[in-house]
């Protein structure tokens, strides 16, 4: 069973609230991903981090911003949330060349109202 | 452009049957293909991962195939279980990057009835 986790799973806000979605994992990987999925619809790459101080934008645009100042932590950020991101997000990680495994967490349902 | 396309969308079986979920990608370069169930609400689970040269991998009763020249794949459910009702991820990696960057599939939604 992979070792990463996200908090919250569920999570109701406010408009214009800042919010942080929570993802740790212990498997000492390098690289971490934020994926975004719409129901019944693929993931979308939103963020990735090589390792700690290196993270870039992925090919969906996103509002949200990212960082990673330890390994195991990847934390997103959204700085005042609107109903258009009412989604799932979805954290991962994985180790080496791009044939190893990559493992996600359970995701959180973000719902802005 | 790079694409991964998945069908049937939806497929409905009846509990002990067999099914086959199909996958048609233009990746490249190709580095592997995996196959990932995701349950309603939770993250995607590996089932199975393919490298260039491999053509076939099974992990229990899913047994996946991979043809790198037409740029196919399968997976085979047998004896399906109820526990089998996910969507079912096809997920393609280059190798043109020091990312690997994934693309996915929107998913096959398999619901097996009693």
């Amino acid at each position: 069973e992979a070792d990463i986790y996200q908090t919250p799973r569920y999570l109701v806000i406010g408009t214009g609230k800042k919010i942080t979605l929570e993802c740790s994992q212990t498997m000492g990987h390098d690289k971490m991903y934020w994926y975004q999925q719409d129901p019944g619809m693929e993931l979308h790459l939103i963020h990735y981090s090589y390792g700690v101080n290196s993270t870039e934008k992925g090919d969906l645009s996103s509002e949200s911003t990212v960082s990673r100042i330890r390994t195991e932590h990847f934390p997103l950020t959204l700085e005042s949330a609107r109903p258009s991101h009412t989604s799932q997000y979805l954290c991962a990680s994985s180790e080496g060349q791009a044939a190893t495994e990559a493992f996600f967490g359970q995701g959180t349902r973000l719902t802005v109202v | 452009k790079n694409q991964v396309e998945q069908s049937p969308q939806s497929l409905i079986i009846l509990e002990g049957k067999n099914c086959t979920l199909q996958c048609n990608y233009t990746v490249s370069p190709f580095s592997n293909l995996r196959w990932y169930k995701q349950d309603t609400g939770r993250g995607p689970v590996s089932l199975t991962i393919m490298t260039f040269s491999e053509n076939t991998k099974s992990n229990g009763r899913y047994t996946a195939t991979l043809d790198a020249d037409t740029k196919q794949s399968s997976l085979h459910i047998t004896a399906s279980q109820l526990s089998d009702s996910a969507s079912y991820i096809c997920v393609v990696s280059d190798r043109g990057s020091t990312l690997g960057r994934l693309y996915f599939g929107r998913g096959t939604q398999l619901t097996v009835w009693p």
